[in-house]
């Protein structure tokens, strides 16, 4: 979802449910998505990538699906855990002129013991 | 062990002053990025540099300055020119440039506090 000033959207889950994290990406062009794992204070983790050909694929405890009709991206976490506490971005990247990664705003994860 | 290295991992700033914030890789990779990420908000991109010698504006250049005069070493200064430079900087790295579907790959933050 998309934040609003300072508030990132936060998803709040209990230990060893499963989580979804949605994020909406701007342009039908892009090919290539990247879910990343933040924690306080340090840089963002490659969680799991997809392109554009795909609409599922499958990680460790984690799937991304990819549905392009409507733009969307999702990240599930099965079997939540405490250590998955973090901000969850995603990224895509179309190739465009500077040919980087597109962020989201971001999702907090917080995991209740 | 590879990866990316910043520093310093704080660092205050007086009004006025220039600082540099340093970004250093052992991956060989020829991308290098600087993004700058403020509360509650996503990263944006300051500067990018695809190749040694060679760089270019993100969407927020003004009041930062960066050169690429190694492959491994992406230097980013905050000038006294940037109004508002607390913020927590992060550099990253990708093994493929322009229009490369992979991955980029993060060094742990510098957060900078203008004091």
């Amino acid at each position: 979802g998309e934040s609003v000033g300072l508030h990132l959207p936060t998803l709040s889950v209990q230990e060893g449910d499963n989580s979804i994290i949605n994020c909406a990406y701007s342009n039908s062009a892009s090919d290539y998505f990247i879910w990343y794992k933040q924690e306080s204070g340090k840089g963002p983790q490659f969680i799991i990538d997809i392109r554009s050909n795909m609409d599922k694929r499958q990680g460790q405890r984690v799937t991304v699906l990819l549905n392009k009709t409507v733009k969307h991206l999702s990240l599930q976490i099965a079997a939540t855990q405490p250590g998955d506490s973090a901000v969850y971005f995603c990224a895509e990247n179309y190739g465009g002129s500077q040919g980087n990664l597109i962020f989201g705003k971001g999702t907090k994860l917080s995991v209740k013991p | 062990d590879g990866g990316i290295t910043q520093s310093p991992k704080y660092l205050f700033r007086k009004e006025g002053q220039n600082v540099t914030l340093s970004c250093e890789q052992n991956l060989n990779h020829d991308a290098m990025y600087w993004y700058r990420q403020d509360p509650g908000q996503g990263l944006r991109l300051i500067y990018y540099s695809q190749i040694v010698n060679d760089f270019q504006k993100g969407d927020i250049a003004e009041g930062y300055s960066v050169s690429r005069e190694k492959k491994e070493s992406f230097p980013l200064t905050v000038t006294s020119a940037q109004k508002n430079p607390t913020a927590f900087y992060l550099c990253a790295s990708s093994p493929e440039p322009r229009g490369g579907n992979t991955e980029a790959f993060f060094g742990q933050g510098t957060r900078l506090t203008v004091v």
